[in-house]
């Protein structure tokens, strides 16, 4: 069975842009959530989707948004790049229902690079 | 949501030595969650805890969910190299919320 995959693996952009990251979920995960990963924070909740509706978010400013697609792959965009996005974003997928987080299964993450 | 404490942030031990991380909480937890993330990789699920009170164990490693379910522990006993990492309690309750980690490094 496949694992989560996320693309691309490595960014670089410059303040300013827009960034879209993508993330395919294990096969039968309908759950896909985003975590921003920095040295000082730690992972950060940015948002969940469950059945292409986003069920939960965290608080990152309005720059910061996603989707979830039929086949529940999902993408997260980044707009306005500030030098503090420069993190490693991390996709996790999950068997999680309409009420339960379960086991997160997490894709090797993008690393965003913003000069 | 209430994010939950994690300390210390860093360990350094020497190999063989015991390490405990504790994660904190000021509100009752429905449930915890703990992972572990090598240098380089990814976070990677290592357990679940669920009733008040319970232990569990892996190996060398020991977990425990507070009687109030406010708090939570892992134990690793005679540390090795392999268990250098970040270790992540999270809270689950609907999405799951991470505490900072525990940095532990070991010397060989």
């Amino acid at each position: 069975k496949a694992g989560v995959t996320q693309t691309p693996r490595y960014l670089i952009k410059t303040r300013g842009q827009q960034v879209t990251l993508s993330c395919s979920p294990i096969s039968g995960h309908r759950s896909v959530s985003w975590y921003q990963q920095t040295p000082g924070q730690g992972l950060q909740f940015l948002f969940e989707y469950f059945s292409e509706t986003q069920r939960n978010k965290g608080n990152f400013p309005g720059r910061f948004s996603g989707r979830q697609f039929s086949n529940s792959r999902s993408e997260m965009n980044v707009s306005t790049l500030e030098l503090g996005d420069s993190a490693l974003y991390l996709c996790a997928s999950s068997l999680a229902g309409h009420t339960n987080t379960g086991e997160l299964f997490f894709g090797e993450g993008s690393r965003l690079t913003v000069l | 949501g209430q994010q939950v404490m994690q300390i210390p942030q860093y360990q350094h031990v020497q190999e063989g030595e015991d390490f405990t991380t504790y994660c904190n909480s000021s509100t009752t937890l429905s449930n915890i969650q703990w992972y572990k993330q090598r240098p380089g990789g990814h976070p990677v699920f290592l357990i679940q805890l669920v009733k008040s009170g319970e232990v569990k164990k892996q190996k060398r490693l020991t977990f425990q969910f507070g009687e109030a379910k406010k708090n939570s522990s892992l134990h690793i006993t005679a540390t090795q190299t392999t268990d250098v990492g970040t270790y992540f309690c999270g809270r689950s309750q609907g999405n799951l919320i991470f505490g900072k980690g525990t940095k532990l490094s070991v010397k060989p």
